[in-house]
């Protein structure tokens, strides 16, 4: 079975600091790794994906993560965090062929000014 | 491009009634989910659509929930009836390709918020 842990329930960092969100996944085979974020009372918008190649994959909104494939993680991380990105994110994965897209609990990022 | 549609936005009602949720996907997508999304938790997957036919519903409870997605297009998410456990968001998503195309990023809508009393 597949799996994404969030360890953090909630990251608080001031504004135009770098921010990590951290993410580790279980599955078996080649993983294909998501970071989607929630707005209150939205759907959750696509914010970067990793499928083969650079590890480092950059996304939407100065958003990049980094795979990681020997200690399984998928962090997602900003160089200099806004207040508007302050919103949950969440991790999921799936495998290669037909698979469910397994979500993380969710991560809550408060950037303070 | 128009996003993914759902209605109604909230909803309550009491326990053992019953209720509908309508998604109309992004033009084109070929693969349409629900979700359900419970306080606290990321979504969960209800049931997956390739055009119209059923590709996974292994966590859907039948007995209680039950979807279509006639024609290829909109679908709809029943619930009948209603237990107090089913308060939470649902979520529908919409992706281009098939089922297999697992690269393929999901589109959400704004969701349905359930409240059963």
């Amino acid at each position: 079975a597949q799996s994404v842990a969030q360890p953090e329930d909630q990251v608080n960092v001031a504004e135009g600091n770098p921010l990590t969100v951290k993410c580790t996944y279980s599955v078996s085979g080649n993983p294909y790794l998501f970071w989607y974020v929630q707005y209150p009372n939205r759907g959750l918008q696509f914010l970067l994906k990793y499928i083969t190649g650079d590890n480092l994959v950059k996304g939407s909104y100065g958003f990049e993560a980094e795979f990681n494939k020997s200690q399984t993680s998928f962090h997602l991380k900003k160089p200099s965090a806004l207040v508007s990105d302050s919103a949950l994110y969440f991790c999921a994965v799936r495998r290669g062929g037909y698979s469910t897209l397994t979500f993380g609990k969710g991560t809550m990022l408060l950037v303070s000014p | 491009e128009a996003g993914v549609a759902q209605s109604p936005r909230y909803k309550i009602i009491e326990k053992r009634q019953s209720v509908a949720f309508w998604c109309n996907p992004i033009s084109g997508h070929a693969t349409l989910y629900w979700y359900q999304q419970i306080l606290g938790q990321g979504p969960k997957l209800l049931i997956q659509f390739q055009n119209n036919g059923v590709v996974d519903d292994s966590q859907l409870p039948k007995d209680r929930f039950s979807a279509e997605r006639l024609k290829g297009v909109d679908s709809t998410l029943k619930i009948q009836p209603a237990k107090l456990e089913d308060s939470a968001v649902y979520l529908c998503a919409s992706s281009l390709g098939t089922a297999v195309s697992s690269y393929n990023e999901q589109f959400f809508g704004p969701g349905t918020r359930l409240t059963v009393l």
